[in-house]
């Protein structure tokens, strides 16, 4: 079955400190692959895209992520943690292959980082 | 650029009573999505419609239905509304001809069912 992983339920940086979120898929072909944000009590946001091309996308906030094909993963990052990046942070793929092209989402991760 | 507009924001229903989540979109998307977000569960899949006059079932669709109205609305219909539908629903919708953009959500539902 096609899956999305995302191992951390919580992510604990300083401010100032590099941040990595992981997620690693499992999905036949090549799909696409995002990244979602959602502050408390919102809807969630988009914030970047891997479709094709250089493996390393930037994306909204200072946001970016790095596509590794043969890992099956697409990790968010960001060279310097702001207190206000503290959100819960979903991975989605969207399969190209086959009938169902539906986004696969992760359970989330929840970023805090600390001041 | 209202995107995905979703009413009620928040709702407080009885055990057994009806009601109808609904959700616009002005983006001219051809698909859009019911989801609900429960603790530890992650975004699961209600149900979808892929384009005006479809919709078929996601993963967790016992206890609902849906209605494509038109292009622009999708709504969600609880009949017998049951303590374990208590959720945040989110409606969304995406291009899915286009070059893959994901998917545009709403500002949620917040449903207890008591």
């Amino acid at each position: 079955a096609q899956s999305v992983a995302q191992p951390e339920d919580q992510v604990n940086v300083a401010e100032g400190n590099p941040l990595t979120v992981k997620c690693t898929y499992s999905v036949s072909g090549n799909p696409y692959l995002f990244w979602y944000v959602q502050y408390p009590n919102r809807g969630l946001q988009f914030l970047l895209k891997y479709i094709t091309g250089d493996n390393l996308v930037k994306g909204s906030y200072g946001f970016e992520a790095e596509f590794n094909k043969s890992q099956t993963s697409f990790h968010l990052k960001k060279p310097s943690a702001l207190v206000s990046d503290s959100a819960l942070y979903f991975c989605a793929v969207r399969p190209n292959a086959g009938n169902n092209r539906k986004l696969i989402w992760g359970l989330g991760t929840s970023l805090a980082v600390n001041p | 650029n209202a995107g995905v507009t979703q009413n009620p924001k928040f709702q407080v229903l009885k055990t057994g009573q009806s009601m109808t989540l609904q959700c616009a979109q002005d983006m001219n998307h051809n698909s859009m999505y019911w989801y609900r977000q429960d603790p530890g569960m992650g975004l699961r899949l209600i149900y979808y419609s892929a384009s005006e006059g479809t919709t078929d079932k996601g993963e967790v669709p016992n206890g609902y239905n849906v209605s494509r109205l038109n292009k622009r609305e999708f709504s969600l219909r609880l009949e017998s509304a049951a303590p374990s539908q208590t959720s945040v629903y989110f409606c969304a919708s995406s291009q899915e001809t286009g070059v893959g953009f994901g998917a545009f959500f709403g500002q949620g539902t917040r449903l207890t069912v008591v």
